[in-house]
């Protein structure tokens, strides 16, 4: 299966520290993307990294990438509670993507 | 605004009953896809359609059916025959004729519980 595994399961940290969730995946792929999901909503892209990328950049959100070890970190920075969410990494080749079973994330105020 | 919207919210279905959950978007995009989440298990893929009368199985389909008569529309069936349905059911959708480097557009969900 391609399906990526996020690590940690369940994160919790206080208000303006850092968060940092890490996917691995088992085969070669051309993107990885990172999704956030609130309770009973939807998913909302958040970042997508290229497999010839190593780092990348979006407000407080950085990426990494290292494919020689099948693996991905999503870090936030100055964490805040409205960051309070469930995040799912999601690998695939072409248009069809395989999602992780995320990491709960809880920002306490 | 261009979106996907899913329908209803929530809905319930009795025993050996069929069910119909609605997905429409309107942003043009070639892909749809229907994915089921249950509490530990991530996302799962049952079908998905990249062309209008065109769709293919994905690692759940059984129980399930799809149709793609209009590039907007992706309803999904629940049969009869699909055991533990309940569920959230996520559609989304993307632009498929791009370089792989786009994400999916999700529709806030629907709740499918069987009473």
């Amino acid at each position: 299966s391609q399906q990526g595994e996020e690590d940690p399961q369940a994160l919790s940290i206080q208000e303006g520290e850092n968060a940092t969730m890490n996917c691995s995946y088992k085969t070669s792929i051309n993107n990885l993307q990172w999704y956030r999901q609130n309770s009973g909503r939807g998913l909302v892209h958040l970042i997508l990294i290229r497999s010839n990328e190593r780092e990348k950049h979006s407000g407080r959100l950085r990426v990494t990438l290292d494919t020689s070890k099948k693996s991905s970190s999503l870090l936030i920075t100055a964490s805040r509670a409205a960051d309070t969410a469930s995040y799912f990494c999601a690998t695939g080749t072409g248009n069809q993507f395989y999602f992780g079973t995320g990491t709960s994330l809880t920002v306490i105020p | 605004d261009g979106g996907i919207t899913q329908s209803p919210k929530y809905l319930f279905r009795k025993e050996g009953q069929n069910v119909t959950l609605s997905c429409e978007q309107n942003l043009n995009h070639d892909a749809m896809y229907w994915y089921r989440q249950d509490p530990g298990q991530g996302l799962r893929l049952i079908y998905y359609s990249q062309i209008v009368n065109d769709f293919q199985k994905g690692d759940i389909a059984e129980g399930y059916s799809v149709s793609r008569e209009k590039k907007e529309s992706f309803p999904l069936t629940v049969t009869s025959a699909q055991k533990n349905p309940t569920a959230f059911y996520l559609c989304a959708s993307s632009i498929v004729s791009a370089p792989a480097g786009y994400g999916y557009t999700f529709g806030s969900g629907t709740r499918l519980t069987v009473v």
